[in-house]
């Protein structure tokens, strides 16, 4: 079946501007997240949804950066005045329930953000 | 969060077994030890997760010694295709319950012909 789909792949933005991220997690998934991924490092967890509950969004860098999940599926992370430390690459994963045994996490191909 | 130790790099010669270790001397006792790995340019993979006993599926082989303090994730014959960033992640609950995943740097294991 499909997996997690991120749009745009590719992404660059000149410093101020706004962007928005897309997230379409695998069907029927409960539980989605998003992730930052600068160069050279491992990923670092931003937010977590489940449906449209935003339930932790301690990861988040700043008050610039904003997720939403208004029908429980699809999901966008939205960057308003976009700077420079913005850039990297940013994941989102989803898996069937965060509170129900052990559920591993999908992940998508992410978003590659270039703020010039 | 548990923290995880793991080596920066690691080489093994196409065919042969790769182990790779990981200390988690600070693991609660309800919490999993997750394996993934990232390819170059593409998301973070699920290879295999355990909480104590050994664990074993089409991918990968996972030892945990009997006082979870450390583990092994064994691919018992590699590719090059195996090439990659493995994480060794303990899974950490955050603020209503989310599982959120808590990332290394992981071992780059470079699989050589």
């Amino acid at each position: 079946g499909a997996g997690v789909s991120q749009s745009p792949r590719y992404k660059v933005a000149k410093r101020g501007q706004d962007v928005a991220l897309r997230c379409d997690p695998i069907s029927g998934h409960v539980s989605l997240f998003w992730y930052q991924q600068a160069l050279g490092q491992g990923p670092e967890f931003l937010t977590y949804f489940q449906n449209e509950a935003q339930l932790d969004k301690s990861g988040l860098p700043s008050d610039r950066f904003f997720a939403e999940r208004p029908e429980g599926s699809v999901s966008t992370l939205k960057i308003q005045r976009t700077q420079q430390e913005d850039s990297a690459v940013y994941l989102c994963a989803s898996s069937l329930d965060s509170h129900t045994a052990s559920y591993e996490q999908y992940f998508g191909p992410g978003t590659r953000l270039t703020v010039t | 969060d548990a923290k995880t130790t793991q080596p920066p790099s690691m080489d093994c010669a196409e065919g042969r077994a790769a182990n790779l270790p990981c200390n988690h001397s600070t693991i609660s006792g309800n919490e999993y030890v997750y394996w993934y790995r990232q390819i170059h340019s593409q998301g973070p993979q699920y290879i295999i997760h355990g909480l104590k006993n050994n664990e074993t599926n089409e991918m990968a082989s996972l030892i945990i010694t009997e006082d979870r303090k450390s583990s092994t994730l064994i691919l018992p014959h590699a590719t090059l295709r195996d090439t990659a960033v493995y994480y060794c992640i303990v899974r950490a609950t955050g603020q209503g319950g989310s599982e959120k995943l808590v990332f290394g740097k992981g071992t780059k294991l470079t699989v050589n012909p």
